[in-house]
């Protein structure tokens, strides 16, 4: 069974563009759930989506959007990007919401901004 | 707000057993989840307490005691390969994913 896979792994953009990014679940997993990873902060949670629904958000600005596919294929996309947006950008996907359920992460996408 | 904590760092010696503390203050808690990153790669998937106890696998074990809203991960007979970063996260909403994170533990294991 392959894996979560993000795309593209790296990218390199510059302030006030806008940048959108691709994570394909694992097959027959419904959950995909995003998240921030950066050295000061950490992971942070960024939204998650269900049945092509957005079924919980943390605490980012309206900058960070998200959807889903029926396919349960998941972009996410960030506008008016600032220097403090270069991160590691992770996808996580899960067969439901179960709690018990582990979280299966991609190789993740590495955004530079200049 | 939520928050966990953990050692920063953490060095042992191959062969050894350590353990990892997460403390954590979330507004719900529905489960303590373990997971490891290497450099470069992506976190994996560890274990997972929803009540108190002891789980094991294998050569790691996780710990919880929701009255003392603390847990702790134990990696036995260390490898070099134990040598990541580990996370102990909490899911604080029931039929949710967004797992809250703490900092992450580095642990060094040394010959």
């Amino acid at each position: 069974k392959a894996g979560v896979t993000q795309t593209p792994r790296y990218l390199i953009k510059t302030r006030g563009q806008q940048v959108t990014l691709s994570c394909s679940p694992i097959s027959g997993h419904r959950s995909v759930s995003w998240y921030q990873q950066t050295p000061g902060q950490g992971l942070q949670f960024l939204f998650e989506y269900f049945s092509e629904t957005q079924r919980n958000k943390g605490n980012f600005p309206g900058r960070f959007s998200g959807r889903q596919f029926s396919n349960s294929r998941s972009e996410m996309n960030v506008s008016t990007l600032e220097l403090g947006d270069s991160a590691l950008y992770l996808c996580a996907s899960s067969h439901s919401g179960r709690s018990n359920q582990p979280q299966h992460f991609g190789d993740g996408t590495r955004l530079s901004i200049l | 707000g939520q928050s966990l904590e953990q050692p920063s760092e953490v060095t042992a010696v191959e062969g050894a057993i350590v353990q990892i503390n997460c403390t954590y203050q979330t507004s719900g808690f529905y489960g303590l989840s373990w997971y490891q990153q290497h450099d470069g790669g992506a976190p994996t998937f560890l274990s997972y307490n929803a009540l108190d106890g002891l789980e094991e696998t294998g050569r790691f074990s996780s710990f919880l005691s929701r009255s003392d809203s603390y847990g702790y991960l134990l990696l036995q007979e260390l490898q070099m390969k134990d040598s990541a970063s580990y996370f102990c996260a909490v899911r604080a909403e029931t039929g949710a994913n967004n797992l809250f994170f703490g900092t992450g533990t580095r642990l060094t294991v040394i010959p």
